[in-house]
C-alpha cells in the first residue's frame, strides 16, 4: 500500500495569511505515460462529508476559490491556502488514487490564530 | 446537479450484517465508479473499495476482503455496501463517493455496532 504522510498535524494561521500543508507519498504517484500525478486534496468541515478541492495534484475543482492551490510531483506535494478566511477552518486530507487500495493522509487541522 | 443520497443510520449488534445504499442522480450512473470510504470517530478517512457501475465488478481493500460486498442496481442508479460479521470497531460514518478522485460525496451513514 502507498502510505501518505501529511505535515503538520495542525496549524494556526492569522486571517489573510498563508497556510501551507505538505503531503508525501511512500512511492511515486506520477504516471509517466500521461504525466499526471494521481493526487487529490479534500476539505472536511465539522459534521460534513469531505469536499474535493484539487485533483491531478494541481487542478482546482469547479467552484473552488483560487486562493486554494496545489503543487508538487512524484512523491512530494503541497496545498497552499492564501488569504486565509474564517470559512477555511477545517481538516484537510491528501489522497492518492494511483493504485488500489486508495489511501489518505492523516489530515491537517487548520485553525485561526 | 449531482447528488448521492445514502440510507439512514443503523444500529447493529456484533456479528450482524448491514447494507447501506447510495442513490445517484444528476449524471449517467454508469459513467463513473462508486467508491466507499469510512471514517471512525476522530480517525482519518479509510478507503474500503469501489464498484464498477457498468459491469458490477468490484475491488475491495485487503483489510475488508471476505467481509465487504459491493454491488449495484443500474435500473435505480443505486450502489450498495454490505458488511458482514460486524465488530465494535466498525462503528463509523460510511460514505459513498463518485469517481476515482472523489468528486461528489453522499451525506454519510452512521453505522453503530454495540451489544
Amino acid at each position: 500500500d502507498i502510505v501518505m504522510t501529511q505535515s503538520p498535524d495542525s496549524l494556526a494561521v492569522s486571517l489573510g495569511e498563508r497556510a501551507t500543508i505538505n503531503c508525501k507519498s511512500s512511492q511515486t504517484i506520477l504516471f509517466t505515460s500521461n504525466n499526471k500525478n494521481y493526487l487529490a486534496w479534500y476539505q472536511q468541515k465539522a459534521g460534513q462529508p469531505p469536499k474535493l478541492l484539487i485533483y491531478w495534484a494541481s487542478t482546482r475543482e469547479s467552484g473552488i476559490p483560487d486562493r486554494f492551490s496545489g503543487s508538487g510531483s512524484g512523491t512530494d506535494f503541497t496545498l497552499t491556502i492564501t488569504n486565509l478566511q474564517a470559512e477555511d477552518v477545517a481538516v484537510y486530507y491528501c489522497q492518492q488514487y494511483y493504485s488500489i487500495p486508495l489511501t489518505f493522509g492523516g489530515g491537517t487541522k487548520v485553525e485561526i490564530k | 446537479q449531482v447528488q448521492l443520497v445514502q440510507s439512514g443510520a443503523e444500529v447493529k449488534a456484533p456479528g450482524a450484517s448491514v447494507k447501506v445504499s447510495c442513490k445517484a442522480s444528476g449524471y449517467r450512473f454508469t459513467d463513473f465508479f462508486i467508491h466507499w470510504i469510512r471514517q471512525a470517530p476522530g480517525q482519518r478517512l479509510e478507503w474500503m473499495g469501489r464498484v464498477n457501475t457498468e459491469d458490477g465488478g468490484s475491488q475491495v481493500a485487503p483489510k475488508f476482503q471476505g467481509r465487504v460486498t459491493l454491488t449495484k442496481d443500474t435500473s435505480i442508479s443505486t450502489a450498495y455496501l454490505q458488511i458482514s460479521r460486524l465488530r465494535s470497531d466498525d462503528t463509523a460514518v460510511y460514505y459513498c463517493a463518485k469517481r476515482d478522485f472523489q468528486q461528489n460525496w453522499g451525506q454519510g451513514t452512521l453505522v453503530f455496532v454495540s451489544s
